[in-house]
């Protein structure tokens, strides 16, 4: 099972900022937020991962709470491109394997 | 730099057939994963594989299903004696390091399976 919360579904404006929410309260201190999209009937695109630090790439911001039990990721001037299901996932990375959840599905609207 | 490519995207067939699914790894990649995605369903792991390695089939069903990448060429998804049941999109993902490091995958566009 995975082992965060997300909401379903959340809208967006274009060109407004996106800012999706990921509970993980039992994550573990050896383990890392991983945020992953998928556009429709597309394969996964990993977006960005953080350990305790916020963290920024070309794609996105990421941004965890001090306690590392909450964290979220900030898509700065979300398009309409940028509909998609997106996923949270904590992974301390000894397993290899990925385990997705429901994910939120964003949809970015004119 | 190609991505991880997957062949073939579509693949019909009927119930009782193989179906086989390929995965060439980005460049420089060793370690590979299969994900099964139901119609209306999350993504389910299935198997992680290193050359000539198994290292995790936890996710594969017991029966009719085998993953294999040889030394040389690319990983091989083979289902037997294919039921409706079977189809779905079948992704596979690459990564440059695997279990006990960071876990960023990279993923193909998928193999879309039909069984009549």
């Amino acid at each position: 099972d995975a082992k965060t919360t997300q909401p379903p579904s959340m809208d967006c404006a274009e060109g407004r900022a996106a800012n999706l929410p990921c509970n993980h309260s039992t994550i573990s201190g050896n383990e890392y937020v991983y945020w992953y999209r998928q556009i429709h009937s597309q394969g996964p695109q990993y977006i960005i991962h953080g350990l305790k630090n916020n963290e920024t790439n070309e794609m996105a911001s990421l941004i965890i709470t001090e306690d590392r039990k909450s964290s979220t990721l900030i898509l700065p001037h979300a398009t309409l491109r940028d509909t998609a299901v997106y996923y949270c996932i904590v992974d301390s990375g000894n397993t290899g394997k990925l385990i997705f959840g429901q994910g939120t599905t964003l949809q970015v609207k004119p | 730099n190609a991505g991880v490519m997957q062949n073939p995207r579509h693949l019909v067939r009927r119930r009782g057939q193989e179906a086989r699914l390929r995965c060439s790894p980005m460049k420089g990649h060793s370690h590979v994963y299969w994900y099964r995605q139901l119609p209306e369903e999350g993504l389910k792991f299935m198997v992680y594989l290193q050359k000539e390695n198994i290292i995790d089939e936890s996710g594969m069903p017991k029966e009719r299903f085998s993953a294999e990448f040889p030394k040389e060429g690319p990983s091989i998804l083979r289902i037997q004696q294919v039921v409706r049941g079977d189809s779905a999109a079948y992704f596979c993902a690459s990564s440059p390091m695997g279990a006990g490091f960071k876990n960023i995958q990279y993923f193909g566009a998928g193999t879309r399976l039909s069984v009549l």
